[in-house]
């Protein structure tokens, strides 16, 4: 199975920030790296899918970038509403595997 | 509204079975594949299983191969998980989700349910 590492596991930003975080998967997975935002009781949310396509109705603060194995998303002024947890999938093979999350935390 | 529906979750021991269902409501999803995705309290997502839009195929997670199987019924608009011989540590949120596209599977899944708990405990 390819193994996502997403970094940092959390980080703590204040609205206004620009964060970023980065996802690292164990062998090249081309562009096939989809982005998720969850909240806490809530359903994943797709946010960026083919590395760098923004969904339809995201904000254009969020932005991915990346190919192979070296990935990252960015938010460029954070939010309130953006506090949550960011997950990266690989969508190169089955088994579809996830990072370990990243908590986005109120400073 | 676009919205998927998950049901039949619930409180079951280990060994025995349990049949999770997803509905669809405000679209019909039979040009999509759909999967099943869970998260152990306090855990992380954790893929389970696919089935194609018109059900000819579908793949698992090898934490439940041989235990679960993904089924859909299009006339139904309806996804399924047959969960059998139950443990401890499937114990977690079920969402069903559909792809973003067809049988392509490469770019995610965009539309998701609100999670059904399953809990295996004697």
């Amino acid at each position: 199975d390819i193994q996502m590492t997403q970094s940092p596991s959390s980080v703590s930003a204040s609205v206004g920030d620009r964060v970023t975080i980065t996802c690292r998967a164990s062998q090249d997975i081309t562009s096939y790296l989809a982005w998720y935002q969850q909240k806490p009781g809530k359903a994943p949310k797709l946010l960026i899918y083919a590395a760098s396509t923004l969904l339809s109705g995201v904000p254009s603060r969020f932005s991915g970038s990346g190919s192979g194995t070296e990935f990252s998303l960015t938010i460029s002024s954070l939010q309130p509403e953006d506090f949550a947890t960011y997950y990266c999938q690989q969508g190169d093979t089955f088994p579809w595997t996830f990072g370990q999350g990243t908590k986005v935390e109120i400073k | 509204q676009v919205q998927l529906v998950e049901s039949g979750g619930g409180v079951v021991q280990p060994g025995r079975s349990l049949r999770l269902s997803c509905e669809a409501s405000g679209f019909t999803f039979n040009d999509r594949g759909v999967h099943w995705v869970r998260q152990a309290p306090g855990k992380g997502l954790e893929w389970v299983a696919v089935i194609w839009y018109d059900g000819s195929d579908e793949r698992y997670a090898d934490s439940v191969k041989g235990r679960f199987t993904i089924s859909r019924d299009n006339s139904k608009n309806t996804v399924f998980l047959q969960m059998n011989s139950l443990r401890a540590e499937d114990t977690a949120i079920y969402y069903c989700a559909q792809d973003l596209t067809k049988n392509y599977f490469h770019y995610g899944a965009d539309v998701w349910g609100q999670g059904t708990t399953v809990t295996v405990s004697s």
